[in-house]
């Protein structure tokens, strides 16, 4: 059951361009996303985060939307630099729930090309 | 550096030994999870402890599995027996409760897992 999605596998963007990376999920209890970026061979780092009483936040070049009735998250990159090469995961997590646990999406490998 | 460490970064073992991995978190964070991450997948949740207390844990950590965390502060994830179906990247991460204003996980560098 894979409550968080991430269904493009890899995205290619030119530098300079938007680059939108997409997570959807499927438990309506998920009031925390966050966005994480990981390199090869190093654990992942954190992006960015948003609450489902939001529907928009932004930090520098990155800012998520959360659209909560279409369960859909998205993460736009922009401008992109070469050095976003990276596979970025989607997590969400349920407190109200009682839990702390984040559920991760599977990933989506961006390739900015110079 | 004031980071999630862990250790040994990585491991290589043959299958029906056992192997223990270490997580010392970020100081004052009093959440601590453990994850396991394969090829092509996203991290995938084993536990979490709030301070010494285990208060969840996957159906993935099998009797095998065992993890702890005594004084609240290090943890160790122990796998007995181990199978070639083990073989991951194990990540540690620790949070101050809600990971302070944003929510966040820190993540360690995590320790590699490859069973022969």
């Amino acid at each position: 059951d894979q409550q968080v999605k991430q269904n493009s596998p890899s995205l290619s963007v030119q530098e300079g361009r938007i680059s939108i990376l997409n997570c959807d999920y499927t438990n309506s209890m998920f009031d925390y996303f966050l966005w994480y970026k990981k390199y090869p061979a190093e654990g992942p780092t954190f992006l960015i985060s948003i609450s489902s009483i939001k529907d928009k936040n932004e930090d520098g070049r990155f800012t998520v939307f959360l659209n909560k009735s279409a369960k859909h998250l998205s993460l736009h990159i922009v401008p992109s630099q070469p050095g976003d090469s990276a596979v970025y995961f989607c997590a969400a997590s349920a407190s109200t729930s009682g839990t702390y646990k984040y559920i991760f999406g599977t990933g989506t490998r961006l390739k900015v090309l110079a | 550096d004031t980071g999630v460490s862990q250790d040994p970064r990585h491991k290589i073992t043959k299958r029906g030994q056992n192997v223990t991995f270490r997580c010392d978190p970020i100081s004052e964070h009093n959440r601590l999870y453990w994850y396991r991450q394969t090829l092509g997948q996203g991290p995938e949740f084993l536990t979490y402890f709030q301070n010494e207390a285990q208060l969840e844990k996957s159906r993935l950590l099998s009797d095998r599995f065992s993890a702890e965390r005594p004084k609240g502060s290090f943890s160790t994830l122990e796998i007995q027996r181990t199978e070639q179906g083990d073989s991951a990247m194990y990540l540690c991460a620790s949070s101050p409760r809600r990971g302070g204003s944003t929510g966040e996980l820190f993540f360690g560098e995590g320790s590699r897992l490859t069973v022969l």
